[in-house]
């Protein structure tokens, strides 16, 4: 059974730092894309960032692009958002999600965490 | 950038009765193009991909179509269970952004 579990989220002023977690199990974790995307209270979904199967290719959104880094690690079937230089509207659920095939970075997300709250606020 | 418009806004509709939502792209996403639904609470669960084909374990009343710049997510007979929000997703940008439709919320009548 896939399971991705997200932990690391909690209360952090503006300008502080937070390390997102994202435990996988269930599946070859090395072989997938993996992504994180955020839900603002009340708001729709964005995607924030991405990272290849390997490690080697990241891709991040606009409004996170040098303040994030995502990063994985294969020995610990874990992956990780690095949140820097946060900001009132940074606050959301952030999901961690696994792209739908092998490889392909194009892809939709099959299988999603349960989310992990972050509050920014002074 | 892909812009993703859903309609309508909201959607009351009473159960075992068809239910009709759309998404239109601001250009051609050449059918990557995903649906999801989202219950309050919980995390997005995909049910359809590539504009038509079913994830797994997804009843057969959820159908999607279209192509290009239209798409339409239709559930034949809706069921109590199907209230949520429903979000389209394009990926079919490079760089990615795999940018999602605002949502449809859809309440049963």
């Amino acid at each position: 059974e896939v399971q991705l579990v997200e932990s690391g989220g909690g209360f952090v002023q503006p300008g502080g730092s937070l390390r997102l977690s994202c435990a996988a199990s269930g599946f070859t974790f090395s072989s997938y894309v993996m992504t994180w995307v955020r839900q603002a209270p009340g708001k729709g979904l964005e995607w924030v960032s991405a990272i290849s199967s390997g490690g080697s290719n990241t891709y991040y959104a606009d409004s996170v692009k040098g303040r994030f880094t995502i990063s994985r690690d294969p020995s610990k079937n874990t992956l990780y958002l690095q949140m820097d230089s946060l900001r009132d509207e940074d606050t959301a659920v952030y999901y961690c999600a696994r792209g739908r095939a092998l490889i392909a970075v194009l892809m939709p997300f099959d299988f999603w965490g349960q989310g992990a709250p972050v509050a920014v606020s002074s | 950038d892909i812009v993703l418009t859903q309609s309508p806004a909201t959607l009351s509709v009473s159960p075992g009765e068809r239910a009709t939502l759309s998404c239109r792209a601001s250009q051609s996403v050449s059918g990557k193009l995903a649906w999801y639904q989202q219950k309050p609470g919980q995390a997005p669960r995909l049910l359809i991909f590539a504009a038509s084909t079913r994830a797994t374990d997804i009843p057969a009343r959820f159908s999607g179509s279209g192509s290009e710049t239209e798409f339409t997510l239709t559930i034949s007979s809706l069921q109590s269970e199907d209230f949520g929000v429903y979000y389209c997703q394009e990926y079919s940008n490079w760089p990615p952004r795999y940018t999602f439709g605002q949502g449809t919320k859809l309440e049963i009548k």
